[in-house]
């Protein structure tokens, strides 16, 4: 079962503009982590933010975590066509377990 | 970071066959898991494939329909059996060390007629 929910479920921008996409989940978890996929390709990972951060920034990504609500939030900023996928979020109850994923996002970027 | 390949990339198989879909990773590995996505859909876990035992199953899969195996730390087959139009999907095998960056495969895409 699927223990996120991702908001919204697609989102169109123009090139240049930034993306947020937002991830809610149920119960406490030990780490969370972003993904894209590429039109059904394989998932590559973006980033993993631990339950003890409350944000971290990779090139022009940015993400949050807040436990107190449990909901993290995966900003891209000056986006470009090349962003257009779908985005995951997936979170692990303990340390080692597997990843559970969110329904996911669905990004358009317009040249 | 682990670098994972599957294969096949692609198959297009006829109901009541079955298919073995292999996953090797560049690295040992704690943790392999098996997903499928159904198409325009989000990613469910089938099992977590144990070494030197039986895999784990998560509510709704079976051994009897997707038998896996996981010889040695860096290798697993997942087996999809007898299969219908319904198990049209990506099956992607994904592996992990620890608490750290879960990785996945490419995927295969699967086609039954």
């Amino acid at each position: 079962s699927q223990q996120g929910e991702e908001d919204p479920q697609a989102l169109s921008i123009q090139e240049g503009e930034n993306a947020t996409m937002n991830c809610s989940y149920k119960t406490s978890i030990n780490n969370l982590q972003w993904y894209r996929q590429n039109s059904g390709r394989g998932l590559v990972h973006l980033i993993l933010i631990r339950s003890n951060e409350r944000e971290k920034h990779s090139g022009r990504l940015r993400v949050t975590l807040d436990t107190s609500k449990k909901s993290s939030s995966l900003l891209i900023t000056a986006s470009r066509a090349a962003d257009t996928a779908s985005y995951f979020c997936a979170t692990d109850r303990r340390a080692g377990n597997m990843l559970t994923f969110g329904g996911g996002t669905r990004l358009m970027v317009k040249p | 970071s682990a670098v994972i390949s599957q294969k096949p990339s692609r198959d297009i198989c006829q109901r009541g066959t079955s298919l073995t879909i292999q996953c090797q990773v560049d690295s040992q590995v704690t943790m392999m898991f098996w997903y499928r996505q159904q198409p325009g859909q989000s990613l469910t876990l089938i099992a977590t494939a144990n070494q030197g035992s039986e895999a784990t199953y998560e509510s709704g899969f079976v051994i009897d329909k997707f038998p896996i195996s996981r010889p040695n730390l860096t290798f697993s087959t997942l087996t999809v059996s007898n299969m219908s139009p319904e198990d049209s999907s990506i099956y992607l095998c994904s592996a992990r060390q620890g608490s750290y960056e879960q990785y996945f495969g490419p995927g295969t895409r699967l086609t039954v007629t």
